[in-house]
Formats: structure tokens, C-alpha cells, sequence
């Protein structure tokens, strides 16, 4: 497997324009997670699904934030209106279905500048 | 908020040398673990360690835990030149599947 696959690496927008995140899970992980990483906040959990259904999104800063998990290979995460305070590094991961007892695989990250 | 803290913030030790880091964590856990992120990359999952584990080993790592003391130790025996990147803890509560990370330790290991 190619690992959890993220597009695009890098994303140079202006403020105010919509911004879609790409995420394809490992094969056969029930679990998708998205991180943000900035260096004033770390890592924070903004969202994650099983099984295609949000779990908890609690960690999603603002109603202009969303995520969607249409099937079992593909998550967006959409920012409308951007604006240059969500300047972070957005990660995607994945976990196989055992609870608790195994490892989130991390992608590559997507870094957003919002000017 | 960040459940795992870790200490030092920053670390620069010579190669060969031993490095430690410390992760301390608020509520109880199922399981703890260490991840390794390189400058610019996703994080690397390095080892796993269970509420009822007090040590465990994978090659030149060492990770414990301390329940009571809701506190964790990474010992990287050796070090090298590669081994340099940022290490976080992450805690995983029961029952849950969602990983909270702390802020990190940036290791700098010179050659």
C-alpha cells in the first residue's frame, strides 16, 4: 500500500477563496483522522470518522470548516471563506479497527498559506 | 488543549550520546505513543505502550511508563545524525480512538 496519500502538498491561496483538502486512507482502515499543525497550537484534532460517519468534529475551529467522507477511500476537508489565520499544515491519518491498540498512519501533510 | 506535555522543548546532544525525552499527560489512558515527525513530513509512528506496560523496547528505543505518575520517558541509546527531528507523545483514553499529542521535543543530534 502506498500509504495514506494527501493532495496537494502544497496550497497558496487568497483570502477568501475556497480551499479543498484531499485525503485517501491506507486500504482497510475504518478510521480518518484530520489534524492541523501550527507552531503556536501543535497538533490539534479537528475531526475524525469510522467507517465514513464523523464521530466527532468538536475540534472543527468554525462553521467554515467541513468535512466529508463520501466512501471508504476518500475525505475532503473544505475551508470557505479562507482566511490567512488558517495558515497551518493540515494532516490526514488512518487507523485499522482496533481500539486503541495500534497506530495512527500519517500522510504527508498539506501546507496552506492563506494571503 | 494538549493532553501530552513534553519537556525539553528543545534538546542538542552529540552523536553517540544517550537522548531523553518526557512526556506528562492529565487524564488516564489506554495507551501511550511516540511518534517521530522530520522537518517538513508526517509524523512516523515509532512505538506503542500499553496502560499495564511499564517498559518496552524497539531497538535503540526505550519508552516507560508511569501511571501513577502520569508520565512517560523516550530513551534513544546512541543517538545519530539522522535520529534529528521533532518527537511527540500521543495518549489514547479508553474507549477512544482519538489520539491527543503533545507539543513536541525538537531533537538536534550533531555529528
Amino acid at each position: 500500500d502506498a500509504g495514506v496519500i494527501q493532495s496537494p502538498r502544497h496550497e497558496v491561496t487568497e483570502m477568501g477563496q475556497e480551499v479543498t483538502l484531499r485525503c485517501k486512507p491506507i486500504s482497510g482502515h475504518d478510521y480518518l483522522f484530520w489534524y492541523r499543525q501550527t507552531m503556536m497550537r501543535g497538533l490539534e484534532l479537528l475531526i475524525y470518522f469510522n467507517n465514513n460517519v464523523p464521530i466527532d468534529d468538536s475540534g472543527m475551529p468554525e462553521d467554515r470548516f467541513s468535512a466529508k467522507m463520501p466512501n471508504a477511500s476518500f475525505s475532503t476537508l473544505k475551508i470557505q471563506p479562507s482566511e490567512p489565520r488558517d495558515s497551518a499544515v493540515y494532516f490526514c491519518a488512518s487507523s485499522p479497527p482496533i481500539l486503541g491498540q495500534t497506530e495512527a498512519f500519517f500522510g504527508q501533510g498539506t501546507r496552506l498559506t492563506v494571503v | 488543549s494538549q493532553q501530552g506535555e513534553e519537556d525539553p522543548q528543545a534538546l542538542s546532544i552529540q552523536e553517540g550520546e544517550n537522548a531523553t525525552m518526557n512526556c506528562s499527560y492529565k487524564t488516564s489512558i489506554n495507551n501511550l505513543q511516540w511518534y517521530r515527525q522530520n522537518s517538513g513530513r508526517g509524523l512516523v509512528h515509532l512505538i506503542l505502550i500499553r496502560s499495564n506496560e511499564r517498559e518496552k523496547h524497539s531497538g535503540r528505543l526505550r519508552v516507560t511508563l508511569d501511571t501513577s505518575k502520569k508520565s512517560s520517558s523516550l530513551l534513544i541509546t546512541a543517538s545519530r545524525a539522522a535520529d534529528t527531528a521533532s518527537y511527540f507523545c500521543a495518549t489514547a483514553g479508553a474507549g477512544s480512538y482519538q489520539l491527543t499529542f503533545g507539543k513536541g521535543t525538537k531533537l538536534s543530534v550533531i555529528p
